[in-house]
């Protein structure tokens, strides 16, 4: 059990441009999660996915962001045509079922200059 | 809506010190609640998670709480330590419309002064 992993850790884009995110769960849990948390605030939900299928999405979900989970395994997460109000800190979580513990990766951190 | 609500926002202790983090949360329909730690610029830490039915849970030094009626929850850190120093954050995992998604609180950042 190596953890949860999101690749980049930093990634630093001029506006306008698209970036895509890479987050591996647990490698045993099906459920994914991604949160995405801005400085001084809690982590909010965005998507949810049990194995590859994305079954809830947030309302803060834009129509620039898009979500996918090939095969139940990775997931990435890609936003286009990026806004300076996207700067945050995208956090991707696992866990092994419905209701339980929800583990966190180390997250990646998006600059929008 | 549902909300959870932290208070304080910081706070500052001598080592060694007890001490006891708070979370209100607006709504009683919870499935569980989870507490984290999280260090500057890095993920959140999974510290000790309640269910619904449970009244408590226990792990080391930290003690959480969990009343559903009052929609209140404690995390209680004895003997605290400088490396306890982190924004504690409590999320509620609600269970109404098929949706499990966590609600998070801002968070209580906590400095343990040696």
């Amino acid at each position: 059990d190596t953890g949860v992993s999101q690749n980049p850790r930093h990634k630093i884009t001029k506006r306008g441009q698209n970036v895509t995110f890479r987050c591996d769960p647990i490698s045993e849990h099906n459920r994914l999660y991604w949160y995405r948390q801005t400085l001084g605030q809690g982590p909010e939900f965005l998507t949810y996915f049990q194995n590859e299928a994305q079954l809830e999405k947030s309302r803060l979900l834009s129509d620039r962001f898009s979500a996918e989970r090939p095969k139940g395994s990775f997931s990435t997460l890609e936003i286009q045509r990026t806004e300076q109000g996207d700067s945050a800190m995208y956090l991707c979580a696992s866990s092994l079922a419905l209701g339980v513990e929800q583990y966190f990766g180390p997250g990646t951190r998006l600059t929008v200059t | 809506k549902q909300e959870v609500t932290q208070i304080p926002a910081a706070l500052s202790v001598p080592e060694g010190e007890n001490l006891v983090l708070n979370c209100s949360f607006t709504d009683s329909a919870i499935y569980n609640l989870q507490w984290f730690r999280q260090d500057p610029g890095k993920g959140l830490t999974s510290l000790l998670l309640i269910q619904s039915s449970q009244r408590e849970q226990t792990s080391g030094r930290l003690n959480a709480s969990l009343d559903k009626s009052s929609g209140r929850s404690t995390l209680y850190i004895a003997a605290s330590q400088p490396g306890d120093s982190a924004t504690y954050l409590c999320a509620a995992l609600y269970s109404g419309a098929g949706s499990y998604q966590l609600t998070f609180g801002k968070g209580t950042k906590l400095s343990v002064i040696p």
